[in-house]
């Protein structure tokens, strides 16, 4: 399983647009990347999935360069309900583990 | 609503008593998860269980007893517990076994263990 690392925290103002990187420097070929969000006392919601180049849907952008070593999540114009703890996972086709690491706690600010 | 249901949402027991946490998907999946959640701590994959056979185990303890009687319904039946165990646990469900499959969790029950 792919190890991952991304920041402990972050801030941002409301309205702000936030990228969170996360680094997966042993990514294999068939890994996708996948993003959760989780509010307190909750359960992990989905994000966003992907496997190279850009993917976007209604909620974030997911943005993998060439390499695929590292991914960044994009949140545009963030809101105060936006608060939550971001996870990156990587995994591969074939796997039925998700690996969770401590994820990054971003809390959005008025 | 996510459509995983997790009863009860609290709980809280002594460390004899035996009780029983219940998960339910309402999504048509084939796979389905125990993960625990302690305080300042990543999730921690428990058991896996895809078409009603448990397909992994992660060194849990025997105190957890976890049961599928079928693709929409799991169980984790707690007997004997330490106050360590004393964490939020989560039941999650995806389409099949892999990791491509999207999870999708349950609000959880948080327990305490006096």
């Amino acid at each position: 399983l792919a190890k991952t690392t991304q920041p402990i925290s972050m801030d941002s103002y409301e309205g702000q647009e936030v990228n969170i990187t996360c680094s997966h420097n042993n990514i294999a070929t068939n890994d996708y990347i996948t993003w959760y969000q989780q509010f307190p006392s909750q359960g992990p919601r989905f994000i966003i999935q992907g496997y190279k180049t850009k993917v976007t849907n209604e909620v974030a952008s997911l943005f993998i360069p060439a390499d695929r070593k590292s991914s960044t999540l994009s949140l545009p114009r963030v809101s105060l309900s936006d608060t939550a703890v971001y996870y990156c996972l990587v995994s591969g086709a074939g796997s039925y583990q998700l690996t969770f690491g401590k994820g990054t706690k971003l809390s959005v600010i008025p | 609503e996510t459509g995983v249901t997790q009863t009860p949402r609290h709980l809280v027991m002594g460390m004899t008593n035996k009780k029983s946490l219940k998960c339910e998907q309402h999504l048509g999946h084939n796979a389905m998860y125990w993960y625990k959640q302690s305080a300042k701590k990543p999730l921690e994959l428990m058991f896996v269980y895809n078409f009603k056979e448990q397909t992994e185990n992660n060194s849990v303890p025997s105190r957890f007893s976890p049961e599928c009687p079928n693709s929409s319904h799991l169980f984790l039946h707690l007997h004997t517990l330490q106050p360590e165990d004393s964490a939020l646990y989560l039941c999650a469900s995806s389409p099949n076994q892999g990791a491509r499959n999207i999870q999708y969790f349950g609000a959880g029950t948080r327990l305490s263990v006096l």
